[in-house]
């Protein structure tokens, strides 16, 4: 069965600060892998998506950047964190077409003070 | 551009007392629209998919249907473990991601 991990659970980091999320997924080859933003009162907000390895789309321009460097590993990076990066952060992964389902991670709560 | 728009926000209920959750949404070529239950602090739980008008599914309490429109979440005799944050997202016929709306925060007091 496949089972994504996602770590850290919590996070408070000083602005300013690098942040580096990372995401895994076994039991599974070739996913599509999303990184989502959570803020509260404004849902689900994509920001990137991976197709493949070293093949990164994003949603919403800002700070953060992704990596993918290898099959089933996805990276949420920034240099400089700012205020407005605290949220909920999400990753999650589908099989090889975005038309399907979504399987989420349990999620990071990023606090930047 | 693909949208969805769910209601109420919150929604309270006593246990015992069944309602409904609406998801409005415009879609170009609706492929897919899922449910999903989140509970605080972790990531969403998938619950169901629906492909076309006129399709339901159920799961113990809870019944989706969809229409060209909207979709609801019927929670039926609901119980305190209900109480969760109930979102919906689409896709349409395009090769594009989720599209999710804001959610509905149901609590369900004993």
């Amino acid at each position: 069965s496949q089972t994504i991990h996602q770590w850290p659970a919590t996070l408070v980091q000083p602005v300013g600060s690098p942040l580096s999320l990372e995401c895994t997924v076994e039991g599974t080859s070739n996913p599509n892998l999303y990184w989502y933003r959570q803020a509260a009162g404004r849902g689900l907000q994509l920001l990137f998506y991976s197709v493949g390895i070293g093949q990164i789309s994003s949603e919403v321009p800002q700070n953060l950047s992704a990596s993918r460097p290898q099959d089933r590993q996805f990276i949420l990076s920034s240099k400089k964190l700012l205020l407005s990066d605290s949220g909920f952060y999400l990753c999650a992964w589908s099989p090889t077409t975005h038309n399907e389902k979504l399987f989420f991670g349990s999620g990071t709560q990023l606090s930047v003070l | 551009e693909d949208q969805v728009t769910q209601s109420p926000e919150a929604l309270r209920l006593q246990e015992g007392e069944s309602s409904s959750l609406n998801c409005s949404y415009t879609v170009s070529g609706l492929r897919g629209l899922f449910w999903y239950r989140q509970d605080p602090g972790k990531g969403p739980e998938f619950l169901f998919t629906l492909y076309s008008a006129g399709e339901e599914k159920e799961k113990e309490r809870l019944k989706a249907t969809l229409t060209k429109k909207e979709s609801f979440l019927h929670i039926t005799a609901p119980k305190p473990e209900d109480s969760a944050t109930y979102l919906c997202a689409v896709t349409n016929s395009g090769n594009t991601p989720l599209v999710f709306g804001k959610g509905t925060r149901l609590s369900v007091i004993a």
